[in-house]
Order: C-alpha cells, then structure tokens, then sequence
C-alpha cells in the first residue's frame, strides 16, 4: 500500500540555521503531496503542497519540490525562526482516493 | 471564510456518559472527515463523509456514531467510550468536484480533546 516515511526526529536547531526535513514517499500512480505542521495544542495547518512531479511548493519560507525520479518531498527552509517549532507530517494523497496518507511526523525545536 | 470550527474545545467524560463533538465548515466544501490523534502520532482516519452520505468507515468501533445532518455540519456521538480513546479528535473538509487539487486538500479544525475516566 501508499506510505510516507519522513526522517526520524526530534530535530533541533538553533535561530537563523537552514532546515531540511526528508520525505520519501511510495504510491502507485501520480499523489499530490503535502506538508502539514501542527502546533502545540492545535490541529494541523497546510503549509504546502505540490500536485505533479517537478512542481515547487511554497509558504512563508518553506519550500519542497516533487520529485518523481527519487519519490521525495523534502522541505527547506533558509533560516528558522523560534516560531517555527512544530511538528510537521508529511502527507500524500491520490486523485481517486479520498485517504489521506500521513508520515509519522517529525518534531522540530529552535531554539533562540 | 477558510475556517474549520469544532466544539467543545476539551472533553472530559466518564465511562458511562454519552457526549457528541460538532464540526462546522462554511467553505462548501462536500467531503467532510473525523481523525483520531494520539500523543506523538499522525492523524488516524476514522470516517469520511461525502456529500452527506457515509463513505468510509475504518472499522471504527460502534461506541463512535457519525452523523451529517447537512453539508455543514459533521457531529460525532459518544457512548461508553475506554479511557484509550482519549486523544485529540480532529475533523477536517474538502472541496468536492472535479478539481484534481482542491478536491484533495484537506482543511482542519483545531480539535478537541478528549479524556475518558
């Protein structure tokens, strides 16, 4: 079946340090995929997404970009904040399912 | 309006009680969902609703009731719930239609927390 797997966590860092964040994916056909991130006490919050291979995904500094040939959807960042610690799940989903697919999550801490 | 809405924020109940949450979306959106999170876990999907009629269900236990009285609204009935299904409860909606990408974006709620005595 489709799965997510995304680095092991947690990740810490400190203020102004450039992140990476790797998801690899496995699915039949052609997913969109997705980052989410969850902050303390909330529910989850799209932060970006990509539908088809090549395509770059953008918000409020983080980036990812499908990658068909390697089935990856690492998510960047150039300079972390405080703010930004969260938890972040990578995710994909398939255009004839309704099923979400989610990665088991990877935590991250910045810390000042 | 981009929002997905659900109450109560926290739930506390005993073995015995029977308590529903409420899921309120005004985006329009045709597919409507409840997800189970553990501490430290993903999202696990529980139901799915699509235009108003149950779609999925992932082998929930009958303790977990869905309803979808309209488009809107997604409520879920409790009964004679364990204390392991305390967990944070999220409901998310998406866009129904033809459209490859809206159609599989999923907005969230901010859920709520549920403990079992």
């Amino acid at each position: 079946g489709d799965s997510v797997t995304q680095m092991e966590g947690p990740v810490t860092l400190s203020e102004e340090a450039f992140l990476t964040i790797n998801c690899t994916y496995t699915a039949t056909g052609y997913p969109s995929l997705f980052w989410y991130v969850q902050y303390p006490g909330e529910g989850l919050q799209l932060l970006l997404k990509a539908t088809k291979a090549d395509d770059k995904g953008s918000n409020k500094g983080f980036e990812a970009t499908y990658r068909k040939e390697t089935t990856s959807f690492h998510l960047e960042k150039g300079s972390v904040q405080v703010s930004d610690s969260a938890v972040y799940f990578c995710a994909l989903s398939k255009i004839y399912g309704q099923n979400f697919v989610f990665g088991p999550g990877t935590r991250l801490s910045v810390l000042p | 309006d981009t929002e997905v809405t659900q109450t109560p924020k926290h739930l506390v109940m005993g073995m015995t009680n029977k308590k529903s949450l409420k899921c309120e979306q005004h985006m329009g959106h045709r597919a409507m969902y409840w997800y189970k999170q553990k501490a430290k876990k993903p999202p696990e999907l529980m139901f799915v609703y699509s235009y108003e009629k149950l779609s999925i269900n992932e082998s929930v236990p009958s303790r977990f009731s869905p309803e979808c009285p309209n488009s809107s609204l997604l409520n879920l009935h409790l009964h004679a719930l364990q204390p392991e299904d305390s967990a944070l409860y999220l409901c998310a909606s998406s866009q129904g239609g033809v459209d490859r990408v809206r159609r599989n974006e999923q907005f969230f709620g901010p859920g709520t927390r549920l403990t079992v005595l």
